[in-house]
């Protein structure tokens, strides 16, 4: 069956310093990978996505992602936090039998000022 | 992508009561799938919804308490029956698009927030 681990449940980081939010899976066959954003008492925006291809993923509002089949990761990054990218962070994963998407159980965000 | 809007955002309710929800989507989508969110949880997936067919409820939801609505390819409905404290969540609306197998996307609605007391 597949599933998805965010170990953290919140990570802390200084504004400008730079954040990686963790994220790992396991799914039969080829994974279809992705990460949502849920700011306070909003709906899921897609932030990026991997398919196939290149293994570095840049998305939406300077975030990043990187595929790492052996060890089965795809961690979020983004150079440089800004105080604006505090919110819930969501890996998600698609493929094997079922093609359901099954998300992981949330890592918060807080960047501090 | 895809511009997804719900009604209503939030709405509190009395136990016993049922609550529809409405999801309209600005294109035409094949696939439509409602999600509910506990407090402090992940998404649960409740059902897909395709038009033209009945809708596929997961492991733990039947049709009697969360009938769905698939008139066409802009618009779904999800019910909350007979409510409980327990239904208390939110509830969102997803669209998948891109072509299938191959660079499939879900978007999501902004949410109806559920209180029932």
């Amino acid at each position: 069956a597949q599933s998805v681990a965010q170990p953290e449940d919140q990570v802390n980081v200084a504004e400008g310093n730079p954040l990686t939010v963790k994220c790992t899976y396991s799914v039969s066959g080829n994974p279809y990978l992705f990460w949502y954003v849920q700011y306070p008492n909003r709906g899921l925006q897609f932030l990026l996505k991997y398919i196939t291809g290149d293994n570095l993923v840049k998305g939406s509002y300077g975030f990043e992602a990187e595929f790492n089949k052996s060890q089965t990761s795809f961690h979020l990054k983004k150079p440089s936090a800004l105080v604006s990218d505090s919110a819930l962070y969501f890996c998600a994963v698609k493929g094997g039998a079922t093609n359901k998407l099954i998300f992981g159980t949330g890592t918060l965000l807080a960047v501090q000022p | 992508s895809a511009v997804i809007s719900q009604k209503p955002s939030r709405d509190i309710c009395q136990r016993g009561t049922s609550l529809t929800i409405q999801c309209q989507v600005d294109s035409q989508v094949t696939m439509m799938f409602w999600y509910r969110q506990q407090p402090g949880q992940s998404l649960t997936l409740i059902a897909t919804a395709n038009q033209g067919s009945e809708a596929t409820y997961e492991s733990g939801f039947v049709i009697d308490k969360f009938p769905i609505s698939r008139p066409n390819l802009t618009f779904s409905t999800l019910t909350v029956s007979n409510m409980s404290p327990e239904d208390s969540s939110i509830y969102l609306c997803s669209v998948e698009t891109g072509r299938r197998g191959y660079q499939e996307t879900q978007y999501f609605g902004p949410g109806t927030r559920l209180l029932v007391l």
